[in-house]
């Protein structure tokens, strides 16, 4: 089975913070997204990555980047954390490049507060 | 522009119940993907069915069953003889060839009461 997994499953930081949340998938997944869930919104994509150090923004990238500097491991960063930015994210992966049919698999997601 | 809409954002049914959640969806493209997915209370989205635009065959898996309609855009879901186990949240999506950015409805919280 695939496995997911995120860092933290609950975070609490600051605003203006400097915040990391990790992603490490054990499939050898070509391809990497973040997403946040907001209640009545469904999921929005933040980023997408096709290959180690490619991106692509997403519908609602402003705020944030990602890092992706080995292909098992996909960074979201929020260079300064805003009170807006807290939200449930949700990281998945999907395997090859014809990305378009495959499932995404997600992983457990990380409530993220911003204080 | 596409579009995926979840109508009802809340369900609640008694165990043994059949329920459908509906999906409905806009695109302009021919070829396109629908997706389903199950978000239990522990949060990791859980992949469901795919369907492509060509194949219109209903689904049926278990208790799951998928109808799929191009003549009004619509996905549906019925569980049969709803469990307690069945509750979570359940997200629609679609996605067309080529594009990495898949799009999600809303969501239905499906409640299965004891």
């Amino acid at each position: 089975d695939v496995k997911v997994t995120q860092s933290s499953r609950y975070l609490v930081k600051r605003t203006g913070e400097k915040v990391f949340l990790e992603c490490v998938q054990d499939m050898d997944h070509e391809n990497m997204f973040w997403y946040r869930q907001d209640p009545g919104l469904g999921l929005r994509l933040i980023y997408f990555s096709y290959d180690v150090k490619m991106k692509e923004k997403g519908d609602i990238p402003e705020g944030y980047s990602v890092s992706r500097e080995k292909k098992e491991r996909f960074s979201l960063i929020l260079e300064s954390a805003s009170t807006n930015q807290t939200s449930m994210y949700l990281c998945a992966s999907s395997f090859g490049t014809d990305y378009s049919n495959q499932p995404q698999h997600f992983g457990d997601g990380t409530r993220l507060s911003i204080l | 522009a596409q579009k995926v809409t979840q109508a009802q954002t809340e369900i609640s049914v008694v165990e043994k119940e059949d329920v459908t959640l509906d999906c409905v969806y806009e695109t302009r493209d021919t070829t396109y993907y629908l997706f389903w997915y199950k978000q239990p209370p522990s949060g990791e989205l859980v992949f469901l069915i795919r369907r492509n635009s060509f194949d219109e065959q209903n689904e049926i898996s278990g208790r799951y069953s998928w109808n799929f309609q191009k003549s009004t855009s619509s996905f549906n879901f019925t569980i049969t003889a709803s469990q307690v186990v069945d509750s979570a949240v359940y997200f629609c999506a679609l996605r067309d060839p080529g594009g990495f950015k898949t799009i999600f409805g809303a969501g239905t919280r499906l409640f299965v009461k004891a």
